[in-house]
């Protein structure tokens, strides 16, 4: 399968732990993406890669996350000092970045579902 | 803020109906329109990416059209399958450089068999 990979799936922690995500993007997409879903609500933007660079966070991302993409590849979402607050389905997605860049499709993996107790 | 609403929130369907669901967003942002089919515990799939008014996509028995200056674009379904059971989403790309979609909350559609 050659799509867009992230582990763990699901990840249960106590409340003041810290936890790491990883996101493995589709081969040679530039852009990388991360999005938050909590309960009743749609995906929402979090953080916006172009190659390593990190362009934009959102206001979401508190001091507590930190986003990294080492050489352009992979990429990891750590949440320090867990709230309860953080408990949602975490999205990696990637795209190319060909012309036209507003109407290509953002691949998305199947998400990392954490529940913070 | 932008506001990407869908409707209904969710809908149970007999199979062999045909339905169809509404995304609004507001037209003075748009630079596209994508809808996505999210099965449970599986990655959220891409239907379609819409730029143009009146713009028409179908992939078999899945269509979408688009009204950028009224602000909406519906999905339909035709002949509904058990398998189409899944959370459709809408999302706007509003321009800016960071590319973000900015998701509606989707429709749980289930289709009874």
């Amino acid at each position: 399968d050659t799509g867009v990979s992230q582990n763990p799936r699901h990840k249960i922690t106590k409340r003041g732990q810290n936890v790491t995500f990883r996101c493995d993007p589709i081969s040679e997409h530039n852009r990388l993406y991360w999005y938050r879903q909590t309960l009743g609500q749609g995906p929402e933007f979090l953080t916006y890669f172009q190659n390593e660079a990190q362009l934009e966070k959102s206001r979401l991302l508190s001091d507590r996350f930190s986003a990294e993409r080492p050489k352009g590849s992979f990429s990891t979402l750590e949440i320090q000092r867990t709230e309860q607050g953080d408990s949602a389905m975490y999205l990696c997605a990637s795209s190319p970045s060909p012309l036209g860049e507003y109407q290509e499709t953002q691949y998305f993996g199947p998400g990392t579902r954490l529940l913070v107790l | 803020i932008l506001n990407v609403e869908q409707s209904p929130q969710s809908l149970h369907v007999q199979e062999g109906d045909s339905t169809n669901f509404t995304c609004s967003f507001p037209s003075s942002n748009f630079y596209a329109l994508h809808w996505y089919r999210w099965e449970t515990a599986k990655s959220p799939e891409a239907l379609f990416v819409m730029t143009l008014n009146g713009d028409e996509k179908k992939k078999g028995r899945i269509s979408a059209t688009l009204n950028t200056k009224e602000g909406y674009s519906y999905l339909y379904i035709k002949g509904s399958q058990p398998e189409d059971s899944a959370t459709y989403l809408c999302a706007l790309n509003s321009g800016g450089s960071n590319y973000k979609l900015t998701f509606g909350k989707g429709t749980l559609l289930t289709v009874n068999p």
